[in-house]
């Protein structure tokens, strides 16, 4: 089983709905979050990042992470279409950081 | 401030021509670095991590190898390229603490013809 699992998409939405990017992580030890945002031909950048669990809000994102059901979630409101880029959710840990493979989003004007 | 270098940004090499991509960070000291492939169409793909000089863990057994020859210093290197190495090569960097982000560099487009 992977540390992280991420579906790979690709998603489409219209130009401002809202956004729902989520992953799911296989150890409960896991505390340390962060999301990234890819856009084509670039490397990834980090965009925020979360520890234990709740929500984080910064702008139009939020990240939330639900330890219960060990899953972890990247809002984005009233979406844009420069959001139109890969978005990867990673775990923090010692050593290592882990990285899902990414979801393509596509935001059409 | 921390920053990673990588180079070059685009390369073109023939089949069974050797590989050497270089990954620099300046900024930050004894850095856990990593070497990861994107296939086009797929996903993030680690492909080499190190946590030391000298020290490399290879995630995926594959034509490639990696080393560290200093502190800062990350390359990735192949003796004979194949058709499938083709892909963006992107070098990363994070800190040594428990939690701990990884920060890019701009990546390798790799296309092996």
């Amino acid at each position: 089983q992977k540390e992280v699992e991420q579906d790979p998409g690709p998603l489409s939405v219209p130009e401002g709905a809202i956004v729902s990017l989520n992953c799911t992580y296989s150890n409960s030890a896991f505390q340390y979050f962060m999301w990234y945002r890819q856009y084509s031909r670039k490397g990834p950048e980090l965009l925020m990042y979360t520890y234990s669990s709740g929500n984080k809000e910064d702008g139009r994102f939020t990240a939330q992470v639900d330890k219960s059901s060990k899953y972890i979630s990247l809002f984005i409101r009233d979406s844009q279409p420069s959001d139109s880029a890969t978005y990867l959710c990673a775990r923090g840990g010692y050593q290592k950081v882990t990285f899902g493979t990414g979801t393509k989003l596509q935001v059409i004007p | 401030s921390q920053t990673i270098h990588q180079w070059p940004a685009t390369l073109v090499q023939p089949v069974g021509s050797p590989l050497s991509l270089e990954c620099t960070v300046e900024g930050t000291s004894n850095p856990n670095l990593y070497w990861y492939r994107q296939a086009a169409g797929r996903g993030l793909q680690l492909l080499f991590y190190s946590v030391g000089i000298g020290q490399i863990s290879s995630e995926v057994p594959q034509n490639l190898s990696a080393s560290r020859p200093q502190d800062r210093q990350f390359i990735l290197s192949s003796k004979k390229l194949l058709l499938s190495d083709s892909g963006f090569y992107l070098c990363a960097w994070s800190g040594v603490m428990m939690n701990t982000e990884a920060f890019f560099g701009q990546g390798t487009r790799l296309t092996v013809v």
